[in-house]
């Protein structure tokens, strides 16, 4: 296991259009967040699952983004009809519940383009 | 409300020098404070936090709850540890499926010269 791993590295769409992006957590680690990077910007939480289950979702998420774990495993954060304000870095996240406050491992990122 | 700060965009050293990086926090609880560092072209990654009171490549941070401060130390920088920075908080305790998120601050980039 080489870490937690994102697709697409990178993205370029036009405003308007739908895009998806796929994380792929640390095997075992049943927790996984989605954070939004803006340039000269910390990440910025978007939303969090333990296993299956998306447990709290940050206002920054508007009704155009919707994000998925099925079966607690891989997690999948779609936005729909993009705007240039969605351009972004999004990193994903993973953890192993047992520890009083885990660590999050980081993916590499996806670097969204909106023209 | 809950919010990380650090006042510096940059900063520059010389090899040898002592390094502070700052950071102060909003918090009326008892966060967990942690830094995290992103090397050129690598991943964000975590180098240490304050409930292991450990110290990692050399770097130290003590927690002052009567500062809300976490400033991360380094008596002697390497070239090696340039690299952007970020302090950042968790409100959770994970417990009962509470979420452990973490509030970054905007980042300071460290440049050790030669």
């Amino acid at each position: 296991d080489t870490g937690v791993s994102q697709d697409p590295r990178h993205k370029i769409t036009k405003r308007g259009q739908n895009v998806t992006f796929r994380c792929d957590p640390i095997s075992e680690h049943n927790r996984l967040y989605w954070y939004r990077q803006t340039l000269g910007q910390g990440p910025e939480f978007l939303t969090y699952f333990q296993n299956e289950a998306q447990l709290e979702k940050s206002r920054l998420l508007s009704d155009r983004f919707s994000a998925e774990r099925p079966k607690g495993s891989f997690s999948t954060l779609e936005i729909q009809r993009t705007e240039q304000g969605d351009s972004a870095m999004y990193l994903c996240a993973s953890s192993l519940d047992g520890e009083l406050t885990d660590t999050q491992y980081f993916g590499p990122g996806t670097r969204l383009t909106v023209l | 409300a809950q919010r990380v700060t650090q006042p510096e965009k940059l900063l520059s050293v010389f090899k040898g020098a002592p390094v502070e990086l700052k950071c102060n926090y909003s918090y009326s609880g008892s966060p967990e404070l942690f830094w995290y560092v992103q090397y050129s072209r690598q991943r964000l990654q975590l180098l240490l936090r304050h409930i292991s009171r450990e110290s990692i490549k050399g770097f130290t941070a003590d927690l002052n709850k009567g500062e809300t401060s976490f400033h991360l130390k380094k008596p002697f920088a390497q070239e090696e540890d340039s690299a952007m920075y970020y302090c950042a908080l968790s409100p959770g305790t994970g417990l009962g499926g509470a979420t452990n998120k973490l509030i970054f601050g905007t980042g300071t980039l460290l440049a050790v010269q030669p």
